[in-house]
């Protein structure tokens, strides 16, 4: 089975200062197709989790730009540029090219 | 606009068994993988199953893996979870979520709670 790791565990962040999340997988990523299922999603207290980001840099209808996504292969960060109040909630990658797995999210907090 | 709405949660005792269902609208059912995700009390997100457009292919997670079984109704706009053999440990919210590789949309979750 894949496993996605997360790092940190928990981010306080000074608002309008950058965060960034780190995300590594135990296997390679890229599917017999060509593409890299790797994603991204926003859940926020009570609520369901919402995408962000889908195959490693492709920004969802409605995110803000300045959440973005990079990496290749095993290697995976998201970033915000300028961390909002309302960006405070747990972020989680997850693989969608070997069956399925989520990392085990990284809580975004206002210092 | 895509719509996702899970229903069948409830309290259960150990040993039990519950039938989840997901009704689905604002696309079109039949041309998407569908899956289950849940989310013990306080901790992350566990993928449960998920199954193809016609449901000719299921996978299940290893934790659920003879116990759980994926089902859909395209007539219907529907997705079934049927769960056998309940554990304290399955207590969760559970999503209906669409795709297998994007998951690209979530409902709201219901509540699945195993206890005596």
């Amino acid at each position: 089975d894949v496993v996605m790791t997360q790092s940190p565990l928990s981010l306080p962040v000074t608002l309008g200062q950058p965060a960034s999340i780190s995300c590594r997988s135990s296997q390679s990523l890229v599917y017999s197709d060509g593409n890299t299922y790797l994603n991204w999603f926003q859940q926020r207290p009570g609520q369901s989790p919402r995408r962000l980001i889908y195959k490693v840099s492709n920004r969802d209808s409605g995110v803000p730009d300045r959440f973005s996504g990079s990496g290749s292969g095993t290697d995976f960060t998201l970033k915000i540029s300028r961390v909002e109040a309302e960006d405070v909630g747990v972020y989680y990658c997850m693989q969608g090219t070997h069956s399925l797995t989520f990392g085990g999210g990284t809580k975004v907090e206002i210092k | 606009q895509v719509q996702l709405v899970e229903s069948g949660g409830g309290l259960v005792k150990p040993g039990g068994s519950l039938r989840l269902s997901c009704a689905a609208s604002g696309f079109t059912f039949s041309d998407y993988y569908m899956s289950w995700i849940r989310q013990a009390p306080g901790k992350g997100l566990e993928w449960v199953s998920y199954i193809s457009s016609s449901s000719s292919y299921t996978n299940y997670a290893d934790s659920v893996k003879g116990r759980f079984t994926i089902s859909r109704d395209n007539a219907k706009n529907s997705l079934y979870l049927q769960m056998n053999s309940l554990r304290a440990e399955d207590t969760a919210v559970y999503y209906c979520a669409r795709d297998r590789w994007l998951i690209d949309y979530w409902g709201q979750g219901t509540l699945v709670t195993v206890s005596s």
